[in-house]
């Protein structure tokens, strides 16, 4: 089966800019989670989407938003981009018909703020 | 929600058995644990998951006692591709719940010599 995929692999903006990255879950998955990975550092959680809805977001300011399309496929969008927003962005797909159905993670999004 | 507490980092050797404990001392009832391996640049990959007890595959074993406040990721036979970031991960997306930020510790970086 095919797994996660994320596009675009790299990302390259100025600050103030808007960038937008994409996520295609695995087939039959309806949980899509968004993480943040500065370099060096441990996964940030974000954003939590099933079923078309944010169920949960993390600790991170307001330009950081997205949404869930009917096909379960998600978009993360970053508004007003500051250098220390410079990461790679995970994107994670999880089945939750079955109770703590492990996440399945692309390989994420480079997004260089300069 | 859970929080979890690795070592931060530990070296081992081609051919040795390693053993990575993790922390989660208010680990809650339905709480599942659950252990990803990350190499650079990639996303993380599943590698086990458990409730109580041990669990083995193909790859590893996971120990849990039975207060459940700890849990012991078993690597047979290290070699040099086994270097990478292992995260422990606790919690459960409940369905319909407003839970689902699973959060990742800051992980324990493997590094395996010759």
């Amino acid at each position: 089966e095919a797994g996660v995929t994320q596009s675009p692999t790299h990302l390259i903006k100025t600050r103030g800019q808007q960038a937008t990255l994409r996520c295609s879950p695995i087939s039959g998955h309806t949980s899509v989670y968004w993480y943040q990975q500065a370099l060096g550092l441990g996964l940030q959680f974000l954003l939590w989407y099933d079923e078309g809805e944010e169920r949960n977001r993390g600790n991170f300011p307001p330009r950081f938003s997205g949404r869930q399309f009917p096909n379960y496929s998600s978009e993360l969008n970053v508004n007003a981009l500051e250098l220390e927003d410079s990461a790679l962005y995970l994107c994670a797909s999880s089945a939750r018909q079955f109770a703590n159905s492990p996440l399945h993670f692309g390989n994420g999004t480079r997004l260089t703020v300069t | 929600l859970a929080k979890t507490t690795q070592p931060i980092s530990m070296d081992s050797y081609e051919g040795q058995e390693v053993n990575i404990t993790c922390s989660h001392n208010n680990i809650a009832t339905n709480d599942y644990i659950t252990w990803y391996q990350q190499f650079p640049s990639q996303g993380p990959r599943f590698i086990i998951q458990g409730y109580k007890t041990k669990v083995t595959n193909e790859v590893a074993s996971l120990f849990i006692p039975a207060d459940r406040k700890s849990s012991t990721l078993s690597l047979p036979r290290v070699s040099l591709s086994d270097t990478a970031v292992y995260y422990c991960l606790v919690g459960e997306a409940v369905y319909g719940g407003s839970q689902g930020n699973l959060i990742f510790g800051k992980g324990t970086k493997l590094s395996v010599k010759p």
